[in-house]
């Protein structure tokens, strides 16, 4: 079974902290990660892959094979990162994870 | 570019009745998804069509969904009839391949079922 999970639903952190949003998943191959981005009132977009290896509005995530986790982290939150974060794995089919509502405090 | 349509935006409508959603994607996007949202929750895929056929719809309640892309480019979703427990979004998302390459987004359906 593949299997997402993001452990925070909530998380609230001040400007200018470092973040890290949580992502394990459970599958039994090598799948491909990603971090999905909801802003308020905005559509739900690519905020970054892991195959990429890139850095997207100073987010960084990591795939940790033996952990199976894939953690988005920022090392200086802002004010405009303020979101709903899924973390979505594609193994045969793209499952997503239920979310993380990241607010940051000014 | 407009990127991905969908229509209605919102709908409300009483238990038993028919509803349809319908999703333009981003032209020359071969690929097309339909997710479900509930409340609370992140996106579950209902289908996938590579153009015109259906590649997976695994996760799709055949006793009262059914959806069509007949000619490969739009796509309607369908529940009839609906019950209480559809209330949720409906998104549709289109990429230009297969597998790991960008999904870009409708904004939605919000179906509300009395």
């Amino acid at each position: 079974a593949q299997r997402v999970t993001q452990p925070e639903k909530l998380l609230s952190v001040f400007k200018g902290a470092p973040v890290e949003l949580k992502c394990n998943y459970s599958y039994s191959g090598s799948p491909e990660l990603f971090w999905y981005v909801q802003y308020s009132r905005q559509r739900l977009q690519l905020l970054l892959r892991h195959i990429s290896r890139e850095s997207i509005k100073g987010f960084t995530a990591d795939l940790n094979k033996g952990e199976t986790s894939f953690h988005l982290k920022k090392p200086f939150a802002q004010e405009e990162d303020s979101a709903m974060y899924y973390c979505a794995l594609y193994g045969n089919q793209f499952y997503f994870g239920t979310g993380t509502s990241l607010t940051v405090i000014p | 570019e407009a990127g991905v349509v969908q229509s209605p935006r919102y709908k409300i409508i009483e238990k038993k009745q028919p509803v349809a959603f319908w999703c333009n994607p981003i032209s020359g996007h071969n690929t097309l998804y339909w997710y479900l949202q509930n409340l609370g929750q992140g996106p579950e895929l209902l289908i996938r069509y590579e153009n015109e056929e259906a590649v997976d719809d695994s996760q799709l309640p055949k006793d009262r969904f059914s959806a069509e892309r007949l000619k490969g480019v739009d796509s309607t979703l369908k529940i009839q009839p609906a019950e209480l427990g559809d209330s949720a979004v409906y998104l549709c998302a289109s990429s230009s391949g297969q597998g790991t390459t960008t999904q870009y987004f409708g904004p939605g359906t919000r179906l509300t079922v009395l």
